[in-house]
């Protein structure tokens, strides 16, 4: 069964243009990794935020964390051409075992 | 440099054959994974291994078999049990958790 599911599935923008992708999962978790993977390549990992917090930046991107409402976004600001990828959320199952959502396809247009 | 390999990139085989895929790390991690990934899908877990010379299964596990005879390398058999293995075949390697995972350029594996 899906843990992590992103929304939207797919989201063309602009480039300069902010992109906020959402992740929704069922269970409680320790954690929730966002992760991205350009086409026909491995992940790569982005960010890791903790069940204790509430907001994390790394560089152009920032992840929330709303443990109430089960869910995360993670926002890449002033998106560039190279930020064209797949973005998939991963949480724990309750084997602890990772399992990853079905991904937002971005595309940035330059 | 410190990194996770995979082997072939591309893979042909014909139905009823066995086929191995090779992952090595010399992260000097711990754990190993196997995934499964299909178009336009997530990720899912085959196998794991958290320790040398044991396994275990994920979510998908039928068809396919693993060995972990040494910490750098984990390959995973695709056997002719396994009854649509065409797909993109991903290893990753961690620190013995299930945080942070690091992964390999895949194989797509086409069997026709």
């Amino acid at each position: 069964s899906q843990q992590g599911e992103e929304d939207p599935q797919a989201l063309s923008i602009q480039e300069g243009e902010n992109a906020t992708m959402n992740c929704s999962y069922k269970t409680s978790i320790n954690n929730l990794q966002w992760y991205r993977q350009n086409s026909g390549r491995g992940l790569v990992h982005l960010i890791l935020i903790r069940s204790n917090e509430r907001e994390k930046h790394s560089g152009r991107l920032r992840v929330t964390l709303d443990t109430s409402k089960k869910s995360s976004s993670l926002l890449i600001t002033a998106s560039r051409a190279a930020d064209t990828a797949s973005y998939f959320c991963a949480t724990e199952d309750q084997g602890g075992k990772l399992i990853f959502g079905q991904g937002t396809e971005l595309s940035v247009k330059p | 440099d410190g990194g996770i390999t995979q082997s072939p990139k591309y893979l042909f085989r014909k139905e009823g054959q066995n086929v191995t895929l090779s992952c090595e790390q010399n992260l000097n991690h711990d754990a190993m994974y196997w995934y499964r990934q299909d178009p336009g899908q997530g990720l899912r877990l085959i196998y794991y291994s958290q320790i040398v010379n044991d396994f275990q299964k994920g979510d998908i596990a039928e068809g396919y078999s693993v060995s972990r005879e040494k910490k750098e390398s984990f390959p995973l058999t695709v056997t002719s049990a396994q009854k649509n293995p065409t797909a993109f075949y991903l290893c990753a390697s961690g620190s013995g958790s299930w945080y942070e995972q690091y992964f390999g350029p895949g194989t797509r594996l086409t069997v026709t």
